[in-house]
């Protein structure tokens, strides 16, 4: 039973550059939520894609943006990157209606910005 | 989110019980409250979640104090392999902030052989 997968695993990227990170969920998980995580801090959610639309949102700006596919799997997009989006970006999933139920989370994407 | 408060972290040695401890005096009726941990360079781990009554599973224990406002997670016989960030999490599962999860900065586990 394959878990969460992400990629790529690291990625090196300059100011002002888009970028576009991975996700797919573990099977039979219909609900991608995606985590922002900066050296030394807990993560931070940036939003959850469900039924291939955006149902929450954290306190991040419009340049973070996602989307979700038929098949469950999501992607994350940043344009515009700064030097303060250098972090670890998680991506977990977990199962629509089953909120008590623990999420599952990948090993993520590590991000550095030149 | 209601929000927990843990220490920044915690010494144990090997092959002895670990009790980290989580207070959330802010809990709601609804909130359950669950543990994950990271270990280095990996993602989030989950542990083991309750509501009210204390839970057992083949990782851990998780006892709830009758009032809700605390908890301890309990590792039964630490090994090396426990040396982790533990995190304490309220999952509020209302109506508008469904799966969610709001991550503190938990309490750093280290493990002396």
């Amino acid at each position: 039973d394959a878990g969460v997968t992400q990629s790529p695993t690291h990625l090196i990227k300059t100011r002002g550059q888009q970028v576009t990170l991975r996700c797919s969920p573990k099977s039979g998980h219909d609900t991608v939520s995606w985590y922002q995580q900066a050296l030394g801090q807990g993560p931070q959610f940036i939003f959850q894609y469900y039924e291939e639309e955006e149902r929450q949102r954290g306190n991040f700006p419009d340049r973070f943006s996602g989307h979700q596919f038929p098949n469950y799997s999501s992607e994350l997009n940043v344009n515009a990157l700064l030097l303060g989006d250098s972090a670890l970006y998680l991506c977990a999933s977990s199962l629509s209606g089953a909120w008590s139920q623990p999420q599952h989370f990948g090993d993520g994407t590590r991000l550095s910005i030149l | 989110d209601a929000k927990t408060t843990q220490p920044n972290s915690m010494e144990s040695n090997e092959e002895e019980p670990v009790h980290l401890p989580c207070n959330h005096s802010t809990i709601s009726g609804t909130d359950y409250i669950h543990w994950y941990r990271q270990l280095p360079s990996q993602g989030p781990e989950y542990v083991i979640h309750g509501l009210t009554s204390n839970v057992n599973n083949r990782m851990a224990s998780l006892a709830i104090a009758e009032d809700r406002k605390s908890s301890t997670l309990i590792l039964h016989r630490a090994t090396l392999r426990d040396a982790a960030v533990y995190y304490c999490i309220l999952r509020d599962v209302g109506e508008t902030s469904g799966s969610r999860l709001t991550f503190g900065e938990g309490t750093q586990l280290t493990v002396n052989p």
